[in-house]
């Protein structure tokens, strides 16, 4: 596709639940980032991957959340024993470049709800 | 993390008025950029900037890398009904590879 794809748009879960979330970035963009957005706030850094490596997971809240980029294109974002306060709009960002400039292009995003 | 100050929060102005928002760090960034964000979707980027002082157009936008690495603005000229939105400030620290986001500038242009 032209731009960086997310699935679902839309997910709602209860607490304790499983989630993954998909992001399918441009093609033969290298770098790939996940974001996380509150109502009212700018997205807020969660992991970067150059590759299939995650070059930087300081982001990530806790070890319930977990992300993988097997074949460095599509991600996978993983929340595990879901809790409310991640409900949030979880953004996907790919870019040409890694770790020189680099402008970041986003998804729409999976907004999450866990009631 | 960076923190990252934009300000300010909201603005409300006439159509046809200038508009200026400004991003400020506590430390250095080698990349400033500017997105613009509408409602159920993704940031959209409005201008890059790469080198301190670069002054940087894109149409009627027009943004600033400042000289101390710290700071950037966006000036809006002669606003128009479409200019409404969420503006956010992002920036790449120095020496790292993620990229930070202000808390944005919310836009209200009234015709």
């Amino acid at each position: 596709g032209a731009g960086v794809s997310q699935t679902p748009s839309n997910k709602v879960t209860e607490k304790g639940k499983y989630v993954e979330l998909r992001c399918d970035p441009i093609s033969g963009h290298t770098a790939l980032y996940w974001y996380r957005q509150s109502l009212g706030q700018g997205p807020e850094f969660l992991i970067y991957f150059q590759g299939t490596g995650a070059a930087d997971d300081s982001g990530l809240p806790n070890d319930r959340f977990f992300a993988v980029r097997p074949e460095g294109s599509v991600s996978t974002l993983k929340i595990q024993r879901t809790e409310r306060g991640d409900s949030a709009v979880y953004l996907c960002a790919s870019s040409p470049l890694g770790q020189v400039a680099g402008e970041l292009f986003f998804g729409e995003g999976s907004r999450l709800t866990v009631l | 993390g960076q923190q990252l100050n934009q300000s300010p929060q909201s603005m409300f102005i006439q159509e046809g008025e200038d508009v200026s928002m400004n991003c400020t760090s506590s430390s250095i960034f080698n990349t400033w950029l500017w997105y613009k964000q509408d409602p159920g979707e993704g940031p959209v980027l409005l201008i890059a900037l790469y080198k301190a002082g670069e002054l940087t157009s894109n149409g009627r936008l027009t943004a600033q890398f400042g000289i101390t690495r710290k700071d950037s603005f966006l000036n809006i000229s002669a606003s128009i009904p479409s200019d409404v939105g969420i503006y956010f400030c992002a920036g790449r620290p120095y020496n790292n590879n993620d990229m930070r986001f202000g808390a944005g500038t919310r836009l209200t242009v009234k015709p």
